[in-house]
């Protein structure tokens, strides 16, 4: 099956400072690609819509200036989480669909603010 | 309402027996259902995926879906302590639109 790397597989960053988190499409093209937010024992939570080309389409309640997402290639979005504070460490996965298929998911990063 | 709805359980099965996973879904035009699964600390890994009615089984592995009714379910035959995991639900309106999970079930199977 289609394979999304991303990188890196945990972060522990000092408040105040930015991370930027990559999700590549190894072996297929994705315009599309999605961010998500997992806090323990919670389910997945959608936070933006990354389009290649184009601005990222944000769900309800994210801050677009705090979480950062460019998509400048078919195979590359990146997360960035600005000035990131402790309520930020999560878990976030990036996904992408082949057309008419189901999503695959990069393997995850695991954010620490210390 | 929730647009795809799991029970998060946890269900809990003994060691060889089926454990079956529930989910309902509210837009009627849904045509793609996916279930994932989802170990602790880790991203969500596909396990089936049905597009019309009826079943489709994969190994010990079971999906039905019923659009009428509107639910979608996952049987997992002589349930094993390995598939203690988180399971999600996702539905798919059309082509190319993101993925709408549920909540997940938490299913622990028991030595």
């Amino acid at each position: 099956g289609a394979v999304v790397s991303q990188h890196p597989s945990w972060v522990i960053c000092k408040s105040g400072t930015s991370v930027k988190i990559e999700c590549r499409s190894l072996d297929f093209q994705a315009t599309t690609m999605f961010w998500y937010r997992q806090f323990p024992k919670q389910s997945l939570m959608l936070m933006a819509t990354s389009n290649e080309g184009s601005k990222a389409t944000y769900e309800q309640g994210v801050e677009k200036d705090k979480f950062l997402i460019n998509h400048a290639s078919l195979t590359l979005s990146t997360l960035t989480v600005t000035s990131a504070h402790p309520e930020d460490s999560s878990f976030y996965i990036c996904s992408a669909n082949v057309p008419n298929t189901e999503a695959f998911f990069g393997q995850g990063t695991r954010l620490t603010v210390v | 309402q929730k647009e795809v709805e799991q029970n998060s359980g946890p269900l809990s099965v003994p060691e060889g027996a089926i454990a079956s996973l529930n989910c309902t879904y509210s837009d009627r035009v849904s045509q793609s259902f996916f279930w994932y699964r989802q170990y602790s600390g880790k991203s969500p890994e596909l396990i089936m995926s049905i597009y019309s009615n009826g079943d489709k089984e994969d190994g010990r592995f079971t999906a039905q879906l019923n659009k009428a009714s509107q639910y979608v379910s996952l049987l997992i035959r002589d349930s094993q302590p390995s598939d203690s995991a988180t399971y999600l639900c996702a539905v798919k309106v059309n082509a190319g639109n993101m993925l709408t999970f549920g909540g997940g079930t938490r299913l622990m199977v028991k030595p």
